[in-house]
């Protein structure tokens, strides 16, 4: 099972908003609304900003949402802030694969 | 405090065995899909095994045969006990919660390293 596709990095300066994309196929992303994106930062474990393509857990900031068209996923981020610097990974559920496929992450930079 | 305190990290030999362990708190491991997914350095994550509430158990290919993963309710611990070890076994290993509600891995422990080196 081949991981999610997502670009590298993104970049953006503070207050922008930038997008993430995640592309999968119709096995994976655009056959579930089981899409969820965690927020890595450096040396620390994963956190989860974003499940079920678009809802947030309590906690997570408002500025994070999530969205999907056909088989592609973004997770977007409003008023960026220094402290949204980080690697991002989106995950979804996939029919062909036991528990799930990553996405190879994307690093974020806030310029 | 819901956590999760990962344990049993080290450096071993190709080919050696290692066990880790994933205590829990705050919530019960048996009522739960708990599962370990590991990071070589510098790479993105990877699902490495999972087990469901009813015991049921789901590996990686690339583990497949080599790791074990099983829970001691007693204990409220999880482990994974990994045989056979390769280079590419090189990484931090985090166990976590799949929360079935969400569909997403919301608990996450702060990792052990596993480095597999001569």
């Amino acid at each position: 099972q081949s991981a999610l596709t997502q670009p590298a990095s993104v970049s953006g300066s503070p207050g922008q908003s930038i997008t993430i994309s995640c592309t999968g196929t119709s096995s994976d992303v655009g056959g579930y609304n089981y899409v969820s994106w965690y927020q890595q930062h450096p040396g620390k474990a994963p956190k989860l900003m974003i499940y079920d393509v678009s809802k947030r857990p309590s906690g997570v900031s408002n500025r994070f949402s999530g969205s999907k068209s056909g088989n592609t996923a973004s997770l977007t981020i409003s008023g960026l802030q220094a402290e949204d610097e980080a690697d991002y990974y989106c995950r979804s559920y996939t029919s062909s694969s036991t528990f799930g496929v990553f996405g190879g992450g994307t690093k974020l930079t806030v310029l | 405090e819901v956590q999760l305190v990962e344990s049993g990290g080290g450096l071993v030999q190709p080919g050696g065995s290692l066990r880790l362990s994933c205590a829990a708190s705050g919530f019960t491991v048996s009522s739960n899909y708990m599962s370990w997914v590991r990071q070589a350095p510098g790479k993105g994550l990877e699902w490495v095994s999972v087990i469901y509430g009813g015991g049921s158990t789901y590996y990686a290919d690339s583990v497949k045969g080599r790791f074990t993963i099983s829970r001691d309710n007693s204990k409220n611990t999880l482990y994974l006990q990994m045989n056979s070890l390769r280079a590419e076994d090189t990484a931090v290993y985090y166990c976590a919660r799949y929360h079935m509600g969400f569909d997403a891995f919301d608990i996450w422990g702060q990792g052990t390293m596993v480095t597999v080196s001569s």
